[in-house]
């Protein structure tokens, strides 16, 4: 059974870091790109980051590009965010998410979120 | 502002019928699939049709989509209590060159 479960989320104030981790199990860890999506308290999805099978490759939504850093550790099967000068708008539940390429909107498989909240 | 477009809301009584429209553009609906995820109350957002049409493994074929130049539809036939969820369409934008969603839409069953 594929599972996916984040953690490190919590409350920072702004201009603060936080590091994310989704530790995933169930599957081939190292043949999958994994992927970053966050949801703002009562709104919608939002893509934030992908990273590919090898780590390789990494994408960012230009609203996060030069504060977010993905990256994996295929030995150890977790797939992190590192959030540094997070803001206000950084507030929202962040989900990982498996896909099969990097080039996709089908995530086959969700972890159940974090909660990160940016407030002084 | 999503760049998908989707109804804020919609509802329906059990045994309806009930669609969700998901509008777009030539960089994304126009040029690639669209998939459709289910997000119960307090829970992830999970997979329900992939490919315009496609359902993984377990979804029942109450749940259909389809896609016709820039926009595409969900439909729920047989809507049932459990349907009521938050829905959303995704798709890659080309011109922008990242994966984007709809603003989502409720589902309330009456």
């Amino acid at each position: 059974e594929v599972q996916l479960l984040e953690s490190g989320g919590g409350l920072v104030q702004p201009g603060g870091s936080l590091r994310l981790s989704c530790a995933a199990s169930g599957f081939t860890f190292s043949s999958y790109a994994m992927s970053w999506v966050r949801q703002a308290p009562g709104k919608g999805l939002e893509w934030v980051s992908t990273i590919s099978s090898s780590g390789g490759s990494t994408f960012y939504a230009d609203s996060v590009k030069g504060r977010f850093t993905i990256s994996r550790d295929n030995s150890k099967n977790t797939l992190y965010l590192q959030m540094n000068s997070l803001r206000a708008e950084d507030t929202a539940v962040y989900y990982c998410a498996q896909s099969n390429v990097v080039v996709t909107t089908i995530y086959d498989y969700w972890g159940q979120g974090t909660l990160v909240t940016v407030s002084s | 502002q999503s760049v998908l477009t989707q109804p804020p809301s919609a509802s329906g009584t059990p045994g309806q019928r009930v669609t969700i429209s998901c509008s777009g553009s030539s960089s994304n609906i126009g040029s690639n699939t669209v998939n459709w995820y289910q997000q119960l109350p307090g829970t992830a957002p999970k997979l329900l049709i992939y490919r315009n049409n496609q359902r993984p493994s377990g979804v029942p074929d109450r749940f259909s989509g389809s896609k016709s130049g820039t926009s595409a539809s969900l439909a729920i036939s047989g809507l049932q209590s459990e349907d009521e969820a938050d829905y959303y369409c995704a798709a890659w934008d080309d011109s922008l060159n990242v994966p984007v969603f709809g603003g989502g839409t409720k589902l309330t069953v009456l």
